[in-house]
Protein backbone atom coordinates (compact mmCIF):
# COMPACT_ATOMS: atom_id res chain seq x y z
CA UNK A 1 0.00 0.00 0.00
CA UNK A 2 1.56 3.10 -0.95
CA UNK A 3 -1.11 5.39 0.79
CA UNK A 4 -2.49 7.07 -2.26
CA UNK A 5 -5.99 6.75 -2.71
CA UNK A 6 -8.18 7.07 -5.20
CA UNK A 7 -11.63 7.13 -5.79
CA UNK A 8 -13.94 5.48 -7.88
CA UNK A 9 -12.01 2.11 -8.73
CA UNK A 10 -14.07 1.95 -11.58
CA UNK A 11 -16.65 4.39 -13.26
CA UNK A 12 -18.51 3.40 -16.74
CA UNK A 13 -20.28 6.02 -18.34
CA UNK A 14 -21.71 7.35 -22.06
CA UNK A 15 -19.64 9.33 -24.44
CA UNK A 16 -20.20 13.29 -23.97
CA UNK A 17 -20.62 12.93 -20.57
CA UNK A 18 -18.27 14.19 -17.78
CA UNK A 19 -16.80 12.28 -14.59
CA UNK A 20 -14.71 13.66 -11.77
CA UNK A 21 -11.88 11.40 -10.51
CA UNK A 22 -10.27 12.17 -6.96
CA UNK A 23 -6.92 11.51 -5.56
CA UNK A 24 -5.62 11.76 -2.49
CA UNK A 25 -1.61 11.84 -1.73
CA UNK A 26 0.38 10.38 1.07
CA UNK A 27 0.36 12.36 4.22
CA UNK A 28 2.72 14.88 4.17
CA UNK A 29 3.58 15.04 0.43
CA UNK A 30 3.20 18.75 -1.50
CA UNK A 31 2.95 17.60 -5.05
CA UNK A 32 0.23 15.19 -7.02
CA UNK A 33 0.61 13.92 -10.30
CA UNK A 34 -1.62 12.47 -12.79
CA UNK A 35 -0.73 9.59 -15.76
CA UNK A 36 -2.92 7.92 -18.44
CA UNK A 37 -2.17 4.40 -19.18
CA UNK A 38 -4.01 3.01 -22.34
CA UNK A 39 -2.91 -0.55 -24.03
CA UNK A 40 -1.44 1.52 -27.02
CA UNK A 41 0.04 4.78 -25.24
CA UNK A 42 1.79 3.35 -21.69
CA UNK A 43 1.87 5.39 -18.95
CA UNK A 44 1.63 9.11 -20.31
CA UNK A 45 1.98 12.26 -17.62
CA UNK A 46 -0.86 14.34 -17.67
CA UNK A 47 -0.63 17.37 -15.51
CA UNK A 48 1.58 18.29 -11.82
CA UNK A 49 0.04 20.09 -9.14
CA UNK A 50 2.42 21.36 -6.28
CA UNK A 51 0.74 22.90 -2.89
CA UNK A 52 -2.07 23.98 -4.75
CA UNK A 53 -0.33 25.07 -7.97
CA UNK A 54 -0.25 23.95 -11.33
CA UNK A 55 3.76 22.49 -11.93
CA UNK A 56 3.40 21.49 -15.29
CA UNK A 57 1.71 20.28 -17.80
CA UNK A 58 1.88 16.92 -19.97
CA UNK A 59 -0.37 15.70 -23.15
CA UNK A 60 -3.23 17.02 -21.05
CA UNK A 61 -6.49 17.46 -23.66
CA UNK A 62 -8.45 21.11 -23.42
CA UNK A 63 -11.30 18.63 -22.36
CA UNK A 64 -9.17 17.65 -18.61
CA UNK A 65 -8.77 19.96 -16.26
CA UNK A 66 -7.33 19.11 -12.67
CA UNK A 67 -7.16 21.30 -9.15
CA UNK A 68 -5.46 20.45 -6.10
CA UNK A 69 -7.67 21.71 -3.31
CA UNK A 70 -5.84 23.56 0.40
CA UNK A 71 -5.85 19.77 1.98
CA UNK A 72 -3.67 18.52 -1.17
CA UNK A 73 -6.16 16.23 -2.31
CA UNK A 74 -6.82 16.54 -6.41
CA UNK A 75 -9.32 16.18 -8.36
CA UNK A 76 -9.07 15.26 -12.35
CA UNK A 77 -11.94 16.12 -14.50
CA UNK A 78 -12.89 14.77 -17.87
CA UNK A 79 -15.43 16.16 -19.86
CA UNK A 80 -17.51 15.33 -23.30
CA UNK A 81 -15.69 12.29 -22.72
CA UNK A 82 -15.19 9.98 -25.83
CA UNK A 83 -14.43 6.02 -26.95
CA UNK A 84 -10.75 6.92 -26.49
CA UNK A 85 -10.48 8.21 -23.23
CA UNK A 86 -11.02 4.88 -21.88
CA UNK A 87 -8.00 4.14 -19.75
CA UNK A 88 -6.24 3.34 -16.19
CA UNK A 89 -6.01 6.89 -14.78
CA UNK A 90 -3.42 7.10 -12.18
CA UNK A 91 -2.43 9.38 -9.50
CA UNK A 92 0.93 9.89 -7.92
CA UNK A 93 2.56 11.91 -4.87
CA UNK A 94 6.06 13.12 -4.03
CA UNK A 95 6.68 15.33 -0.96
CA UNK A 96 8.75 18.04 -3.25
CA UNK A 97 8.03 19.98 -5.97
CA UNK A 98 9.76 17.30 -8.59
CA UNK A 99 12.69 15.16 -9.32
CA UNK A 100 11.85 12.77 -6.47
CA UNK A 101 10.33 8.67 -6.09
CA UNK A 102 7.07 9.18 -7.40
CA UNK A 103 4.25 6.60 -5.48
CA UNK A 104 1.42 6.04 -7.26
CA UNK A 105 -1.79 4.94 -6.21
CA UNK A 106 -4.29 2.12 -7.64
CA UNK A 107 -5.57 4.04 -10.14
CA UNK A 108 -9.25 4.45 -11.37
CA UNK A 109 -10.35 2.56 -14.28
CA UNK A 110 -12.80 4.26 -16.87
CA UNK A 111 -14.70 3.14 -19.63
CA UNK A 112 -16.84 5.39 -22.06
CA UNK A 113 -19.41 3.40 -23.61
CA UNK B 1 13.38 14.75 -26.33
CA UNK B 2 13.96 12.25 -23.28
CA UNK B 3 13.25 8.76 -24.38
CA UNK B 4 12.97 5.61 -22.36
CA UNK B 5 13.29 1.65 -24.29
CA UNK B 6 12.71 -1.44 -22.63
CA UNK B 7 13.80 -4.49 -24.09
CA UNK B 8 12.79 -7.38 -24.04
CA UNK B 9 8.83 -6.70 -24.75
CA UNK B 10 8.00 -10.04 -22.71
CA UNK B 11 10.36 -12.42 -21.03
CA UNK B 12 9.16 -15.99 -20.15
CA UNK B 13 11.19 -18.01 -17.79
CA UNK B 14 11.10 -21.04 -15.48
CA UNK B 15 11.09 -20.82 -11.54
CA UNK B 16 15.17 -20.38 -10.82
CA UNK B 17 16.17 -19.20 -14.40
CA UNK B 18 18.28 -15.92 -14.08
CA UNK B 19 17.90 -13.40 -16.35
CA UNK B 20 18.47 -9.21 -16.92
CA UNK B 21 15.83 -6.65 -17.98
CA UNK B 22 17.18 -4.03 -20.08
CA UNK B 23 16.36 0.09 -20.11
CA UNK B 24 17.58 2.27 -22.83
CA UNK B 25 17.29 6.07 -21.82
CA UNK B 26 18.49 8.84 -23.80
CA UNK B 27 18.09 12.46 -21.29
CA UNK B 28 19.78 15.51 -21.21
CA UNK B 29 21.70 15.15 -17.56
CA UNK B 30 20.07 12.55 -15.78
CA UNK B 31 18.42 13.02 -12.32
CA UNK B 32 17.13 9.69 -11.73
CA UNK B 33 16.20 6.59 -12.95
CA UNK B 34 13.21 4.73 -11.42
CA UNK B 35 12.08 0.83 -11.72
CA UNK B 36 8.62 -0.17 -11.03
CA UNK B 37 6.64 -3.49 -11.03
CA UNK B 38 3.04 -3.18 -12.32
CA UNK B 39 0.12 -6.36 -11.89
CA UNK B 40 -2.21 -6.20 -14.35
CA UNK B 41 -4.96 -3.60 -13.23
CA UNK B 42 -3.02 -2.00 -10.21
CA UNK B 43 -0.94 1.13 -9.48
CA UNK B 44 3.13 0.71 -10.48
CA UNK B 45 5.11 -0.11 -6.91
CA UNK B 46 8.22 1.77 -6.56
CA UNK B 47 11.55 -0.78 -6.53
CA UNK B 48 14.20 1.18 -6.99
CA UNK B 49 15.74 4.95 -7.68
CA UNK B 50 19.37 5.23 -9.02
CA UNK B 51 21.11 8.43 -9.47
CA UNK B 52 24.63 8.07 -11.13
CA UNK B 53 26.22 5.20 -12.96
CA UNK B 54 27.81 2.82 -11.50
CA UNK B 55 25.03 3.00 -8.49
CA UNK B 56 23.71 -0.29 -7.69
CA UNK B 57 20.75 -1.05 -5.62
CA UNK B 58 19.30 -4.90 -4.49
CA UNK B 59 15.33 -5.99 -2.92
CA UNK B 60 15.83 -9.66 -2.57
CA UNK B 61 15.96 -11.41 -5.70
CA UNK B 62 16.48 -7.94 -7.59
CA UNK B 63 18.95 -6.19 -8.29
CA UNK B 64 19.07 -2.33 -10.38
CA UNK B 65 22.62 -1.33 -12.36
CA UNK B 66 22.90 1.97 -13.74
CA UNK B 67 25.77 3.04 -16.74
CA UNK B 68 25.54 6.40 -18.46
CA UNK B 69 23.09 5.09 -21.18
CA UNK B 70 20.84 2.24 -19.89
CA UNK B 71 19.71 0.56 -16.68
CA UNK B 72 19.36 -3.04 -15.92
CA UNK B 73 17.22 -5.09 -13.57
CA UNK B 74 18.39 -8.34 -12.93
CA UNK B 75 16.42 -11.29 -11.67
CA UNK B 76 18.09 -13.75 -9.62
CA UNK B 77 16.57 -17.52 -9.31
CA UNK B 78 13.15 -15.59 -9.70
CA UNK B 79 9.43 -17.48 -8.49
CA UNK B 80 6.42 -16.98 -9.84
CA UNK B 81 5.27 -14.36 -7.90
CA UNK B 82 7.85 -12.02 -9.63
CA UNK B 83 5.64 -12.24 -12.89
CA UNK B 84 4.63 -8.49 -13.49
CA UNK B 85 5.20 -6.05 -15.80
CA UNK B 86 8.57 -3.93 -14.97
CA UNK B 87 8.59 -0.33 -15.74
CA UNK B 88 11.49 2.13 -16.04
CA UNK B 89 11.20 5.41 -16.36
CA UNK B 90 13.48 8.90 -16.24
CA UNK B 91 12.88 12.47 -14.86
CA UNK B 92 12.15 14.88 -17.77
CA UNK B 93 12.55 18.75 -16.84
CA UNK B 94 12.44 18.14 -12.44
CA UNK B 95 8.87 16.68 -12.82
CA UNK B 96 7.38 14.36 -14.95
CA UNK B 97 8.15 11.01 -15.53
CA UNK B 98 8.95 9.66 -18.98
CA UNK B 99 8.23 6.16 -18.97
CA UNK B 100 9.19 3.09 -21.16
CA UNK B 101 6.88 0.75 -22.60
CA UNK B 102 7.70 -2.00 -19.54
CA UNK B 103 8.94 -5.59 -20.07
CA UNK B 104 5.98 -8.30 -19.15
CA UNK B 105 7.81 -10.96 -17.27
CA UNK B 106 6.15 -14.44 -16.75
CA UNK B 107 7.71 -17.01 -14.44
CA UNK B 108 6.49 -20.66 -14.95
CA UNK B 109 7.05 -22.58 -11.95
Amino acid sequence: DSGVTQTPKHLITATGQRVTLRCSPRSGDLSVYWYQQSLDQGLQFLIQYYNGEERAKGNILERFSAQQFPDLHSELNLSSLELGDSALYFCASSPLAGGETQYFGPGTRLLVL
Amino acid sequence: EDQVTQSPEALRLQEGESSSLNCSYTVSGLRGLFWYRQDPGKGPEFLFTLYSAGEEKEKERLKATLTKKESFLHITAPKPEDSATYLCAVVQGAQKLVFGQGTRLTINP
